[in-house]
């Protein structure tokens, strides 16, 4: 099975800060990383597929990059509503791993 | 709009079974794949299962092969999960999600969970 490992788990950010998650996985998985943004009791919401290619409906804030084993989410300006949890999934091959997530709090 | 609505979730005893069933609409349900993935109670994301559109491809999480069984109906527009032996670790919030289409694409669409607690 292909483990995905994010850094970091938790991070403390201000408003308009520049954020950076990064998810490694245990092998070459191409392009096929998603990112996903959790809220509290809600469902997650896709953000980001294929490493780089931004979901509709998505700000265009967030970014991501990388192929093979490493790969980025950014968040170019933090906003009040982009507090919460992100997630990696690998799309590349079952069992459809999700990295561990990323908690983003206000500082 | 697509909607996916669970149901069946509910506290049962280690040892016995519950089938959870999500009816999909806003989409032509019978052109995608299908999953489940649950979320244990302040824990992270764990996919469970997939289902391809004409139920010829079928994958499990190694922790529940041999106790669920994923299905789905596609002139009912449903999809399921037979739980059967569940275990206290099985307790979780259980999403039913779309994939964006066929092939190695990630969920687009989740439903608003339903909470299977097993617990004697």
């Amino acid at each position: 099975d292909i483990q995905l490992t994010q850094s970091p788990s938790f991070l403390s950010a201000s408003v308009g800060d520049r954020v950076t998650i990064t998810c490694r996985a245990s092998q070459g998985i191409s392009s096929y990383l998603a990112w996903y943004q959790q809220k509290p009791g809600k469902a997650p919401k896709l953000l980001i597929y294929a490493a780089s290619t931004l979901q509709s409906g998505v700000p265009s804030r967030f970014s991501g990059s990388g192929s093979g084993t490493e790969f980025t989410l950014t968040i170019s300006s933090l906003q009040p509503e982009d507090f919460a949890t992100y997630y990696c999934q690998q799309v590349n091959s079952y069992p459809r791993t999700f990295g561990q997530g990323t908690k983003v709090e206000i500082k | 709009e697509v909607q996916l609505v669970e149901s069946g979730g509910g506290l049962v005893k280690p040892g016995e079974s519950l089938r959870l069933s999500c009816a999909a609409s806003g989409f032509t349900f019978s052109s995608y794949k299908m999953n489940w993935v649950r979320q244990a109670p302040e824990k992270g994301l764990e996919w469970v299962s997939s289902i391809s559109s004409s139920s010829s491809y079928i994958d499990y999480v190694d922790s529940v092969k041999g106790r669920f069984t994923i299905s789905r109906g596609n002139a009912k527009n449903s999809l399921y999960l037979q739980m059967n032996s569940l275990r206290a670790e099985d307790t979780a919030v259980y999403y039913c999600a779309r994939d964006v289409r066929e092939g190695r694409f990630p969920i687009d669409y989740w439903g608003q969970g339903t909470l299977v607690t097993v617990s004697s």
